[in-house]
């Protein structure tokens, strides 16, 4: 069983304020790492799958990077508005070709108007 | 948004009895998942699919099982349902192996 590990488990922002968080992960036999936005009351949806070392990937304000190397991923949210308060979850394959995806518990952000 | 339909969407039922979970999608995707929630534990990954009569165990299969004999739906059974299985279950699917996964909107199962 992988270990993904994510930071900070919760945080309060000020609306307009700038944030990001953390996902650790196992760096051997990496294949993808996902992220996905988890709103009460709904259902995981994905923001991104990142494959390769380096990657960068944007979705309006947010945006996510991947070091595949040191098993590290970020995820920025720029100008944190009320609507993206939720559940940021990350989560990768516990090795190459893997259907199985570990998740980790999840960042919860409360943006503050 | 995906075709993902889980029913029922609300459970409660006592020790003892067995339980089945339907997951059916319109997208005609290869693999799905079934995944429960638990507080403080985020997803789990239960039993996956990656084709019609192929399934392998996740992480926490104990006590569950699974069939899937038609691409749209992913059968989830409690043989036996127990107080420890009382989770959020949570259907999911995706195009390839490693492509994002897209949920259904949960079951909430009780055992009493």
């Amino acid at each position: 069983i992988l270990n993904v590990e994510q930071s900070p488990q919760s945080l309060h922002v000020q609306e307009g304020d700038s944030t990001n968080f953390t996902c650790s992960f196992p760096s051997s036999n990496f294949y993808a790492l996902h992220w996905y936005r988890w709103e009460t009351a709904k259902s995981p949806e994905a923001l991104f799958v990142m494959t390769l070392n380096g990657d960068e990937k944007k979705k309006g304000r947010i945006s996510a990077t991947l070091n595949t190397k040191e098993g590290y991923s970020y995820l920025y949210i720029k100008g944190s508005q009320p609507e993206d308060s939720a559940t940021y979850l990350c989560a990768t394959h516990s090795g190459a070709g893997s259907y199985q995806l570990t998740f980790g518990k999840g960042t919860k952000l409360s943006v503050i108007p | 948004d995906a075709g993902i339909t889980q029913s029922p969407r609300h459970k409660v039922t006592e020790t003892g009895t067995p339980v089945t979970l339907r997951c059916h999608q319109t997208e005609n995707h290869r693999y799905m998942y079934w995944y429960r929630q638990d507080p403080g534990h985020g997803l789990r990954l239960i039993h996956y699919s990656y084709g019609v009569k192929d399934t392998d165990k996740g992480e926490v299969s104990d006590g569950y099982s699974v069939s899937r004999s038609k691409t749209e739906d992913f059968l989830l059974t409690l043989e036996s349902a127990t107080s420890s299985q009382t989770s959020v279950y949570f259907c999911a699917i995706s195009e390839g192996g490693a492509g994002e996964l897209f949920f259904g909107e949960g079951s909430r199962l009780t055992v009493l």
